[in-house]
């Protein structure tokens, strides 16, 4: 089944403690994202990747860190998580030929600072 | 920079009647995408439609279809024969060449029995 996986689902942690969030995908996308969605504000994109090794900022970066060293996996690193990263975090990914950026999403991850 | 814009936080429709969603974007390119994605209870975020910029016909996906204005930049999205399955939280969302999605901030629709 095509799918896009995250893990942890639910993760409750205390500030500064790191903490990384993973996002697997089986369809040999090109493109990754992270996003974060807050009431009232949608989702908003904090990394992307065109392709192994190739990342760049979204519109809210600030304070996580990307890698992408294989092409099916994408995690997200918090490295001094602050009360205000609570949120919910999906990751996606697209092809960039084939119905090209038509976004997948995983199942999301709630995060909650304390 | 580019910026999309859901002016109606919520919206509610009757059983089997049509609701139109709007969405106006800002941006100086000539080639992007433009999205619907539906989100339900389940937070799990579904493509909806889809209309690349260069094309002139108006996307259609069963009974979902949109109005896209490329000069107006408005790309809304219609629903006909609504069903209470279509309840759940609406995004519009731009894609270019600069690789960044843009969401807006989101229309809520309640389908009324």
């Amino acid at each position: 089944e095509a799918q896009v996986t995250q893990n942890p689902r639910y993760l409750i942690t205390v500030t500064g403690k790191k903490l990384t969030v993973t996002c697997s995908q089986n369809m040999n996308h090109e493109y990754m994202s992270w996003y974060r969605q807050d009431p009232g504000l949608g989702l908003r994109q904090i990394y992307y990747s065109m392709n192994v090794e190739v990342t760049d900022k979204g519109d809210v970066p600030e304070g996580y860190k990307v890698s992408r060293k294989e092409k099916r996996n994408f995690p997200l690193i918090l490295e001094s998580p602050s009360p205000n990263q609570t949120s919910l975090y999906f990751c996606a990914s697209s092809p960039m030929l084939t119905n090209p950026y038509e976004q997948y999403f995983g199942p999301g991850t709630r995060l909650t600072v304390t | 920079a580019q910026t999309v814009t859901q002016s109606q936080p919520e919206m509610s429709v009757q059983e089997a009647e049509t609701v139109t969603l709007s969405c106006t974007y800002d941006t100086s390119e000539s080639d992007y995408y433009l999205f619907w994605y539906k989100q339900p209870p389940s937070r799990q975020m579904i493509l909806v439609i889809r209309q690349e910029a260069y094309k002139q016909q108006n996307a259609t996906e069963n009974r979902f279809s949109v109005n896209f204005q490329k000069a107006a930049k408005s790309f809304s999205l219609k629903i006909s024969d609504s069903q209470l399955g279509d309840a759940a939280m609406y995004f519009c969302a731009y894609f270019s060449g600069t690789y960044k999605y843009i969401f807006g901030t989101g229309t809520r629709l309640k389908v009324l029995a």
